[in-house]
C-alpha cells in the first residue's frame, strides 16, 4: 500500500544548481499535482497534470518544470535553484481532477537552498 | 472572501473536551470542500469530501457541515483524544477552477491530558 512516493525526502542544493524530484503513484489515479508548503501559507499549487500526456500551470508556478512520464508519475524539475525555492514540496494524486475527490499525498522533499 | 481562510488559527484543548474549526470559502462557483488531516512529520490525509449544500459527514468522533450558499464548513471532534493532535486543513474548488483547490491555512489542534 505504497499511495504515493516522493524522493528525495530531503535536499540541499546551491544557487543556480538543477534537481528534479520524483513522483509516483500506484493507485491508477488519472490526476497529479505538485504543491509547496511555507511557513504561514497555505499549499500553493505549482503545477498539476489533469491526466496522463496534460499538464498546467498552478498558481506559483515561475521556475519550475514538471513531465508527466507516464499515469503513475510525474516530475517536478528546478532548473535554477533560488533562495525563493526554499520549501517543502508534496507530490498529489486524485481519481479525477475535478475537486470531487479527496487527494493522496506524498510524504514531502524538504528543500533548502542556500 | 476571495480565499479559504481557517479558526482560529491554533487551539489547546484538554482531552475529552469537544471543539469544532470553522473553514470560509468563496461561495461563488462553488464545486467542492475539502477536509485534511495533517499530523507533524507525516502528510495530509483525507478526511472528507463535500459537494452539495447542507452536506453532513462523519468519521468516527469527527464530523463536518457544509453551507455552499454562505460559504462556510465546520468541523467537529467530539472528546478530543491526544491522537486527535494534528493541524486541520480545508480546501475548495469552483467550477471551472475545480482542478485548483485552494488550501486554507489549518487550524493547529493540540489535545492534553
Amino acid at each position: 500500500n505504497a499511495g504515493v512516493t516522493q524522493t528525495p525526502k530531503f535536499q540541499v542544493l546551491k544557487t543556480g544548481q538543477s534537481m528534479t524530484l520524483q513522483c509516483a503513484q500506484d493507485m491508477n489515479h488519472n490526476s497529479m499535482y505538485w504543491y509547496r508548503q511555507d511557513p504561514g501559507m497555505g499549499l500553493r499549487l505549482i503545477y498539476y497534470s489533469a491526466s496522463e500526456g496534460t499538464t498546467d500551470k498552478g498558481e506559483v508556478p515561475n521556475g519550475y518544470n514538471v513531465s508527466r512520464l507516464n499515469k503513475r508519475e510525474f516530475s517536478l524539475r528546478l532548473e535554477s535553484a533560488a533562495p525563493s525555492q526554499t520549501s517543502v514540496y508534496f507530490c498529489a494524486s486524485s481519481e479525477a481532477v475535478q475537486g470531487a475527490y479527496g487527494y493522496t499525498f506524498g510524504s514531502g522533499t524538504r528543500l533548502t537552498v542556500v | 472572501i476571495l480565499n479559504v481562510e481557517q479558526s482560529p488559527q491554533s487551539l489547546h484543548v484538554q482531552e475529552g473536551d469537544s471543539t469544532n474549526f470553522t473553514c470560509s470559502f468563496p461561495s461563488s462557483n462553488f464545486y467542492a470542500l475539502h477536509w485534511y488531516r495533517w499530523e507533524t512529520a507525516k502528510s495530509p490525509e483525507a478526511l472528507f469530501v463535500m459537494t452539495l449544500n447542507g452536506d453532513e459527514k462523519k468519521k468516527g468522533r469527527i464530523s463536518a457541515t457544509l453551507n455552499t450558499k454562505e460559504g462556510y464548513s465546520y468541523l467537529y471532534i467530539k472528546g478530543s483524544q491526544p491522537e486527535d493532535s494534528a493541524t486541520y486543513l480545508c480546501a475548495s474548488g469552483n467550477t471551472g477552477t475545480a482542478s485548483k483547490l485552494t488550501f486554507g491555512t489549518g487550524t493547529r489542534l493540540q489535545v492534553t491530558l
